[in-house]
């Protein structure tokens, strides 16, 4: 079974200040790899995907993801953020090989934008 | 297009008491699942289905009972709930089993006291 750990609980950032956000997962099988936000009483959201290809993935509102298979990680990160980018972002893993398709969650990290 | 719809949003239980949560989605999907969001622990499955009639236990499937007699409903059932079921719980839809992106409802907030 894969683990995902996401290093930071919370991240505090000023507006336009540069943030990454760190996620690894545990096995090296290969996987699919996914970000999801979380603004606050509402759903998940996908943010952006890794599925094959080149391993800078961009996604939704300016973030982007790097796919590092030999370090087993997917940090996710955006040039310049805002006041809305204040929300909890879950990285989370497949394993391809998975008949079964089930998405392994980190535990989220509470990103929060200051003015 | 409603996507994936959970009903109801908030509910308070007495200890002993059972309920169902509702989840339905219009997008075909032949995935669904169960999550329960706890703070620090991130999502943990708690059942999930590949297809009508096909259900499987996830992590945490202590509690709780699931069927899928459609391919649109997915029902979560506490049998006798407990306060350690206080929970945000989300239900979530996709295409296929693998590699495509998973669509969230707006999730249901249980309070067992």
């Amino acid at each position: 079974a894969q683990s995902v750990t996401q290093l930071d609980s919370q991240v505090p950032v000023f507006e336009e200040a540069p943030v990454e956000l760190r996620c690894n997962y545990s096995s090296s099988v290969s996987v699919y790899l996914f970000w999801y936000v979380q603004y606050p009483n509402q759903g998940l959201q996908l943010l952006l995907k890794y599925l094959s290809g080149s391993t800078l993935v961009k996604g939704i509102n300016g973030f982007e993801a790097e796919f590092n298979k030999s370090q087993t990680s997917f940090h996710l990160r955006k040039p310049s953020v805002h006041i809305s980018d204040t929300a909890e972002y879950f990285c989370a893993v497949i394993d391809r090989g998975s008949t079964l398709g089930r998405l392994y969650f980190g535990r989220g990290t509470q990103l929060t934008v200051w003015p | 297009n409603a996507g994936v719809t959970q009903t109801p949003k908030f509910q308070v239980l007495k200890t002993g008491q059972s309920m169902t949560l509702q989840c339905a989605q219009d997008m075909n999907h032949e995935y669904m699942s169960w999550y329960r969001q706890d703070p620090g622990m991130g999502l943990r499955l708690i059942h999930y289905s590949v297809g009508a009639g096909i259900t499987d236990q996830g992590e945490v499937p202590n509690g709780y009972n699931v069927s899928r007699s459609t391919t649109e409903d997915f029902p979560l059932r506490l049998l006798s709930a407990a306060p350690s079921q206080t929970s945000v719980y989300f239900c979530a839809s996709s295409y296929s089993i693998v590699g495509n992106e998973a669509f969230f409802g707006q999730g249901t907030r249980l309070t067992v006291v």
